[in-house]
């Protein structure tokens, strides 16, 4: 089926650093999404986004942190500055369109923030 | 709110038995829902989705669920499991308007023993 890639699957850095999570979606999907997941603990929607956009956010969106997708290339997620609790898996979807349109997920990037 | 519950933490079945995993949802009105499956170090993989119509749903692998308003639920079954079989399952709902982030529920591990 189609493929989601995400770099990279691993990062660990230090508390206040700043760290870019990238995720290269399916070719031809529209709407693109990122959920966190705690170990052990479900996953959770953080943002999606569309025509360049964000759609909607949720409150763990925090404010250091930011999505793009210049020109068309990976979609990212950026977080300036991190912090300890943001150490997580996060796992990047695209979907063609939204509504109830599969998303397809990646294998998720392993933060770890010391 | 919405929400998605996953009563059952963990299940262990013997490999050729029969399985069921639960999944309750909170939504007013009939949410979309699906049902996705974790392997170790890998993105989550679509089972089955319900939209509308028939309220049983047929997937992949010989999984099957079924909707049930009057109950609110969506569970999931498989006849006959194999070792393979083995992996977090996660029930999922999204809104049929506006938004489109998934709300999954806490997952459930499969053990299945030879």
């Amino acid at each position: 089926g189609p493929k989601v890639l995400q770099i990279p699957s691993h990062q660990i850095i230090d508390m206040g650093q700043m760290v870019t999570l990238n995720c290269d979606p399916v070719s031809n999907h529209l709407y693109f999404y990122w959920y966190k997941q705690i170990l052990g603990q479900q996953m959770e929607f953080l943002v999606n986004f569309y025509n360049g956009k964000v759609m909607e956010k949720s409150k763990l969106f925090k404010d250091q942190f930011s999505v793009e997708r210049p020109d068309g290339s990976y979609f990212t997620l950026k977080i300036q500055p991190t912090a300890l609790e943001d150490s997580a898996v996060y796992f990047c979807a695209s979907s063609f369109t939204g509504g109830a349109n599969t998303q397809y997920f990646g294998p998720g990037t392993r933060l770890l923030v010391l | 709110a919405q929400s998605v519950t996953q009563p059952d933490a963990r299940v262990t079945v013997s490999e050729g038995a029969s399985l069921q995993l639960r999944c309750k949802y909170s939504y007013s009105g009939t949410p979309y829902l699906f049902w996705y499956v974790q392997y170790p170090r890998q993105g989550l993989q679509l089972l089955l989705k319900y939209y509308s119509g028939d309220p049983v749903v047929q997937g992949v692998n010989g999984f099957e669920a079924e909707f049930s308003k009057s109950n609110s639920s969506f569970h999931l079954r498989k006849a006959s499991v194999h070792w393979s079989d083995s992996a977090v399952y996660f029930c999922a709902l999204s809104a049929r308007q506006g938004g489109r982030a998934l709300i999954f529920g806490t997952g459930t591990t499969v053990s299945v023993s030879p």
